[in-house]
């Protein structure tokens, strides 16, 4: 069964940082692609960034471009988002998702607060 | 980036009715591959997004087969054949080129 299990997520300052994290079981990890999708409380889902199967390739929404960045750790299963410089807008729940012609597991979700 | 546009985004349905949701691009969604990787989710409440239906028309493993997808090039149609209970939520199509880009949602409720 696939399962993506995110953790890292908390309240933290505007200008902070956070890493995000998401353990990845049930599938061979090294051979997906990967995502971070993000939802602000009530609102629709927003692609944030994307890395390819072996981390050479990655791609970021205009929006966190410069601030955040994707990476993953094929040997623990394991995909990363480190977000600096955390504005009030990017409060949300980031769902770690796995790429299978589109995106089509998603994890549960860990909540990103910034707020002072 | 490609823009995605949902209608109705708030479709109320009587139980056992067919129900409908549209999602239109602001460019072409096939692919250099010759592929459209269009998908449809569906987010019910309080849980994370489930796939439905990916390149336009293929059910996900597990999915009712009154869920049904169609559509080529710009529009894309979302079908429910017979509306149950546990179809409420928010379904979202999704388009799978760089950037990925979603609709805005349709929520669906039981009249």
């Amino acid at each position: 069964e696939v399962q993506l299990v995110e953790s890292g997520g908390g309240l933290v300052q505007p200008g902070g940082s956070l890493r995000l994290s998401c353990a990845a079981s049930g599938f061979t990890f090294s051979s997906y692609w990967m995502h971070w999708v993000r939802q602000a409380p009530g609102k629709g889902l927003v692609w944030v960034s994307h890395i390819n199967n072996d981390g050479s390739g990655t791609t970021y929404a205009d929006s966190v471009k410069g601030r955040f960045t994707i990476s993953r750790d094929n040997a623990k299963s394991t995909l990363y988002l480190q977000m600096n410089s955390l504005r009030d807008e990017d409060t949300a729940v980031y769902y770690c998702t796995r790429d299978w012609l589109g995106i089509d597991y998603w994890g549960q979700g860990t909540l990103v607060t910034v707020s002072s | 980036d490609v823009v995605m546009a949902q209608s109705p985004l708030s479709l109320p349905v009587t139980l056992g009715q067919p129900a409908s949701i549209s999602c239109r691009s602001s460019q072409s969604l096939v692919y250099s591959d010759g592929n459209t990787y269009l998908s449809w989710s569906q987010q019910r409440p309080g849980q994370s997004p489930r796939r439905l239906i990916y390149k336009v028309s293929n059910r996900d493993s597990g999915v009712p087969d009154r869920f049904s997808g169609s559509g080529s090039g710009t529009d894309f149609t979302l079908k429910i054949s017979r509306v149950e209970a546990e179809d409420v939520g928010v379904y979202y199509c999704m388009q799978g080129t760089h950037p990925y880009t979603f609709g805005q949602g349709t929520k669906l409720e039981i009249k």
